[in-house]
């Protein structure tokens, strides 16, 4: 079975810019959550999506934002790109019933650099 | 609000050695606790989790137990490879939600 797939694996983009990054979770999955990892540090939590519905978001400027499809799949958007995002965007999923105890899988990631 | 904290790496280990990296937590309601690792260049995988206390969570020879009474989830491993060389992670759920709380991350290099 295929795992979490996200796209593109690497991007070079310019300040001011806006990205778009994509994740198709695992067959069945119904939640998506995506969090950035800036080199040398652990991941923090962007956003949590079930059912198309935003479940969480955490401490980030509303130039990110992201969907999820009826088909389960996300979309993050990042606006106005600034120097420090530069980064790596994890996607993460889960089936989405078993709240704290559920255990997420991580994707490959998509290796954003900001010039 | 929810922490993790973990021993600062990076940690060298000869092949065979024994592994601990220390792993503490913020008590706030009734976490589950992850180890999730990053090989070079790679995502996360999840390597053991427990979702309650003294829950013990194991996984290829490494192991790791939610003790309440200490706030920790040390890991452990009674031998290492070179192929154990990597990232490690510790992390937290929240209380009653999905959003996981995540350590700096502890980069353990084994040589032959």
């Amino acid at each position: 079975d295929a795992g979490v797939t996200q796209s593109p694996t690497h991007l070079i983009k310019t300040r001011g810019q806006h990205v778009t990054l994509r994740c198709s979770p695992i067959s069945g999955h119904k939640s998506v959550s995506w969090y950035q990892q800036v080199l040398g540090q652990g991941p923090q939590f962007i956003f949590q999506y079930y059912e198309k519905e935003e479940r969480g978001r955490g401490n980030f400027p509303d130039r990110f934002s992201a969907r999820q499809f009826p088909n389960y799949s996300s979309e993050l958007n990042v606006n106005a790109l600034l120097l420090g995002d530069s980064a790596l965007y994890l996607c993460a999923s889960s089936f989405g019933l078993a709240g704290s105890q559920e255990t997420q899988y991580f994707g490959p990631g998509t290796r954003l650099l900001v010039l | 609000g929810n922490s993790v904290t973990q021993m600062e790496g990076p940690v060298t280990l000869s092949e065979e050695a024994f592994l601990t990296i220390n792993c503490t937590y913020t008590a706030t309601g009734y976490p589950s606790l992850f180890w999730y690792v990053q090989y070079p260049g790679e995502g996360l995988q999840l390597l053991l989790k427990a979702t309650k206390a003294d829950d013990k969570g194991s996984n290829k020879g490494f192991e790791a137990t939610y003790r309440k009474e200490t706030t920790s989830f040390h890991l452990e491993k009674g031998s290492v490879q070179v192929s154990d060389s990597a990232v490690y992670f510790c992390a937290r759920s929240g209380a009653g939600s999905y959003q996981l709380t995540f350590g700096k991350g502890t980069k353990l290099s084994v040589i032959p």
